[in-house]
């Protein structure tokens, strides 16, 4: 079945340093990928997506590449701050949100 | 705008008992999910309504988990009878139906616990 890959389980980096992690989709009808920030206690929260159609998308802080061929996509931290530490999950969608497979997340530590 | 409500936020039940769950979307929201989240593990995809009616149950275990969403508002899931495997966190989303990818609300889930 379909299935997405995301690593490393676990990241710990200095505050001020940069944060990448990357995820691996099996889907070749995934059209949509959000990485979602998940606090201790509460639910997922969108921090960023992307669309097929886009190689790659920035918010400040935070960028999102994608490469289709590959079935690869990336998330990107830089500058990182201590209230950055948390749960990220990617996921892989088709349209509207059909079929949407998560990561099994990666816990980010930033240390101050 | 309020989001994505969800009761009770923690339940404790022994195993064959019955639970259920009540969740809220975010009003004008037609598609509703909900999430089963082991720990340690990423969200997995247990059914998705729009409007009042399935589009994907194809991971809910039919033979214990039912789900319904009467009025294409609120939305209720219920295990019976529970097994200890069943011990997660169980998430409710909702997103604005329409287009390619739209941004799901999740709300604060409700921890089960099954002993």
């Amino acid at each position: 079945g379909e299935n997405v890959e995301q690593h490393p389980s676990t990241l710990s980096v200095q505050e001020g340093d940069s944060a990448v992690i990357k995820c691996t989709y099996s889907d070749s009808a995934s059209n949509y990928f959000p990485w979602y920030k998940q606090e201790l206690g509460k639910g997922p929260q969108l921090i960023i997506d992307i669309r097929s159609n886009v190689g790659e998308k920035k918010d400040q802080r935070i960028a999102v590449t994608l490469n289709k061929t590959a079935k690869h996509f990336s998330l990107h931290i830089t500058e990182t701050q201590p209230e950055d530490s948390a749960v990220y999950f990617c996921a892989a969608s088709r349209g509207g949100g059909f079929k949407t497979i998560f990561g099994a997340g990666t816990r980010l530590f930033v240390k101050a | 705008e309020a989001g994505v409500a969800q009761s009770p936020r923690y339940k404790i039940i022994e195993k064959r008992q019955s639970v259920a769950f009540w969740c809220n979307p975010i009003s004008g929201h037609a598609t509703l999910y909900w999430y089963q989240q082991i720990l340690g593990q990423g969200p997995k995809l247990l059914i998705q309504f729009q409007n009042n009616g399935v589009v994907d149950d194809s991971q809910l275990p039919k033979d214990r988990f039912s789900a319904e969403r009467l009025k294409g508002v609120d939305s209720t899931l219920k295990i019976q009878p529970a097994k200890l495997e069943d011990s997660a966190v169980y998430l409710c989303a909702s997103s604005w139906a329409g287009g390619m990818g739209t941004e799901a609300f999740f709300g604060q889930g409700t921890r089960l616990t099954v002993v």
